[in-house]
């Protein structure tokens, strides 16, 4: 593993099913992030992480919640999803040192929720 | 919150050059990011201004204006491959950042 991964790369999901999307980073990165992305409206925040253990919700946490066990994996869950759920996710790390603190982000995950 | 503002798309030549303004609000500044992400692929980092002033890598370069709560990302010698998303994100306080919509760049020959 090389960076950020994340999987499925693509999803088709009826609504009320649940869903996990994964992500693993092998950079050693502190901080983990996810991020829905839609048209016109740019990358919005749903969860992050900034150490192991902790999570915090972003600027559209509602229906979806994380977990960071460690710091490798952060996965993100949709307990039921629903039609507006679908989307373009992204995953993303950073060190979480501030300055030039660039986050680097995983291929992405396409939700389809019917 | 925020409040990030930049075009929705512009087009360019081939050999010309183009500069993507992005207007920002915030009330605790730490820092300006520009990620180019092309169609179907992730964001990947492009530049970092935290000062104001202009901060050049090669064929692109960044401005910032703290006080005007602006930035540009201007490419120069436009290539084909530069047609992608250009994406402006503000950090606040602590780690996260916020994006605006982004701009669509079409390279024209």
């Amino acid at each position: 593993i090389a960076g950020i991964t994340q999987a499925p790369t693509s999803q088709i999901l009826a609504a009320g099913r649940r869903m996990t999307l994964r992500c693993t980073q092998d950079m050693r990165h502190n901080a983990m992030y996810w991020y829905r992305q839609d048209l016109g409206l740019g990358l919005r925040l749903i969860h992050y992480s900034n150490t192991a253990g902790t999570t915090g919700k972003g600027e559209v946490p509602d229906g979806y919640s994380v977990s960071r066990a460690n710091t490798d994996d952060f996965p993100l869950t949709l307990a039921s999803a629903v039609p507006s759920q679908t989307s373009v996710y992204f995953c993303a790390s950073s060190d979480d040192t501030g300055g030039a603190d660039t986050q680097y982000f995983g291929p992405g995950t396409r939700l389809t929720v019917l | 919150g925020q409040n990030i503002d930049q075009p929705t798309e512009m087009t360019a030549t081939e050999g010309a050059i183009v500069q993507i303004n992005c207007t920002y609000q915030t009330s605790g500044f730490n820092g300006l990011f520009w990620y180019q992400q092309h169609a179907g692929e992730a964001p990947t980092f492009l530049s970092y201004n935290v000062l104001d002033g202009l901060e050049e890598k090669g064929r692109f370069s960044s401005f910032l204006s703290r006080s005007k709560g602006y930035s540009y990302l201007l490419l120069k010698e436009l290539q084909m491959k530069d047609s992608a998303s250009y994406l402006c994100a503000v950090r606040e306080g602590d780690y996260k950042l916020s994006f605006g919509a982004g701009t669509t760049v079409t390279v024209r020959a």
